[in-house]
């Protein structure tokens, strides 16, 4: 079965830390992956997607295909960073369905 | 640009009613898709549809169905409803019905059954 697997529900780190969201993936064939981001009161916007390889507000992820991983990193945390962060697994190419994570929480403090 | 819109906000249905919710999409964005949202976990979808054409469909009961109308836009009726129906439902659009195309989301419709 299709699935992603955020295994932290919540994920505390001070200001400057280096933060890791884990995400792991169950899908046999290439998957199109993303890394979605809601912040406090604002809707579910995308962060990155693994095709794009880019880095957006300092954060980057890349897919290991043989640990089935597509974990979300960040050198040094910022406290705007606090948000709920979504892993998300499009399985189809031809169309636009996503499989979502629950979700991690990340809080940043200072 | 003022992105996806859904509306109603917000609902209180009773058990057994029938709900319409809607959805437009950013200009231009053919492809909408559906879906549900419950507390504590991650959206979980319901329709795609592109070019008024359904392309996918989730893991939800016949008592869910959507449309999409000739100006891109889209509602979902959910008919007898339950309590577990309960949920945010959110409306996400794409400009093209590719896979690694970028999805934007609406503020979602947060429906209470009672």
């Amino acid at each position: 079965a299709q699935r992603v697997t955020q295994p932290e529900k919540l994920l505390s780190v001070f200001k400057g830390a280096p933060v890791e969201l884990k995400c792991n993936y169950s899908y046999s064939g290439s998957p199109e992956l993303f890394w979605y981001v809601q912040y406090s009161r604002q809707r579910l916007q995308l962060l990155l997607r693994h095709i794009s390889r880019e880095s957006i507000k300092g954060f980057t992820a890349d897919l290991n295909k043989g640990e089935t991983s597509f974990h979300l990193k960040k050198p040094f945390a910022q406290e705007e960073d606090s948000a709920m962060y979504y892993c998300a697994l499009n399985p189809s190419q031809a169309g636009t369905a996503l499989i979502f994570g629950k979700g991690t929480t990340l809080s940043v403090s200072s | 640009d003022a992105g996806v819109t859904q509306s109603p906000t917000h609902l209180i249905k009773t058990r057994g009613q029938q709900v319409t919710l809607r959805c437009s999409p950013i200009s231009g964005h053919k492809s909408v898709s559906w879906y549900q949202q419950v507390l504590g976990q991650g959206p979980q979808f319901i329709f795609q549809y592109y070019e008024k054409e359904e392309r996918g469909r989730g893991n939800f009961p016949d008592r869910f169905s959507a449309r999409q109308f000739p100006n891109y836009s889209s509602e979902l009726n959910v008919n007898a409803l339950l309590l577990g129906d309960s949920a945010l439902y959110l409306c996400a659009s794409s400009l093209t019905g590719r896979a690694d195309t970028e999805a934007f989301f609406g503020q979602g419709t947060r429906l209470t059954v009672v």
